[in-house]
């Protein structure tokens, strides 16, 4: 069955300090991965996306992700976490199904709280 | 660009009511997703619409529906609600391609109609 997974409810990291919220993934084909952020009576805002190519991909608001194939991974990375980085982060994976439809499959979700 | 609009934004319905969520996707796109967000089940699927057709559906009851106008908006329906129906609606649209590496595209959200059944 094709799967995402966030490992992690909740991640906890000091203004300033390098984050990672992690993701994997279990899917049969060539996946596109996406990371979404959902602040507070938000819906979801997009991050960034892995379709081909590098495997670092940079996106919003600084953030990066590592596309790693062999450990099918996409964690979501950040060099100096802000307080303003604190919500919900979500990871997704997208499937062409056939030429006319697609899957998204998304994670559970993990709560980023950056203290001040 | 104007993004995603959703209305209403909250709504409060007793159980065995019907409700009628409202989306307008970005200007120009033409696929609107429809998903279901709860703390227990996360984010899930529930529909897609695609030049007014159903493009894809979700593991739903069919007391879920929707429909998509020419204009691109797009319209969810729930039937004879339950209270586990308590959910916040999400909406988001995309580009659209008539077919082909349809996955690779991005979506973009609405802010939701929070619905609660009391």
């Amino acid at each position: 069955a094709q799967s995402v997974a966030q490992p992690e409810d909740q991640v906890n990291v000091a203004e300033g300090n390098p984050l990672t919220v992690k993701c994997t993934y279990s899917v049969s084909g060539n996946p596109y991965l996406f990371w979404y952020v959902q602040y507070p009576n938000r819906g979801l805002q997009f991050l960034l996306k892995y379709i081909t190519g590098d495997n670092l991909v940079k996106g919003s608001y600084g953030f990066e992700a590592e596309f790693n194939k062999s450990q099918t991974s996409f964690h979501l990375k950040k060099p100096s976490a802000l307080v303003s980085d604190s919500a919900l982060y979500f990871c997704a994976v997208s499937l062409d199904l056939y030429s006319s439809a697609s899957k998204i499959i998304f994670g559970s979700g993990t709560r980023l709280s950056i203290r001040p | 660009k104007a993004g995603v609009t959703q209305t209403p934004r909250y709504l409060i319905k007793t159980r065995g009511q019907q409700v009628t969520l409202s989306c307008s996707p970005i200007s120009g796109h033409r696929s609107v997703s429809w998903y279901q967000q709860t703390p227990g089940q996360g984010l899930q699927f529930l529909f897609e619409y695609f030049s007014e057709t159903q493009r894809n559906k979700g593991n739903f009851p069919g007391r879920f529906s929707g429909r998509q106008f020419s204009n691109s908006r797009s319209e969810m329906n729930v039937s004879t609600l339950e209270l586990g129906d308590s959910a916040l609606y999400l909406c988001a649209s995309s580009p659209g391609r008539s077919q082909g590496l349809i996955g690779q595209e991005t979506q973009y959200f609405g802010p939701g109609t929070r619905l609660l059944v009391l």
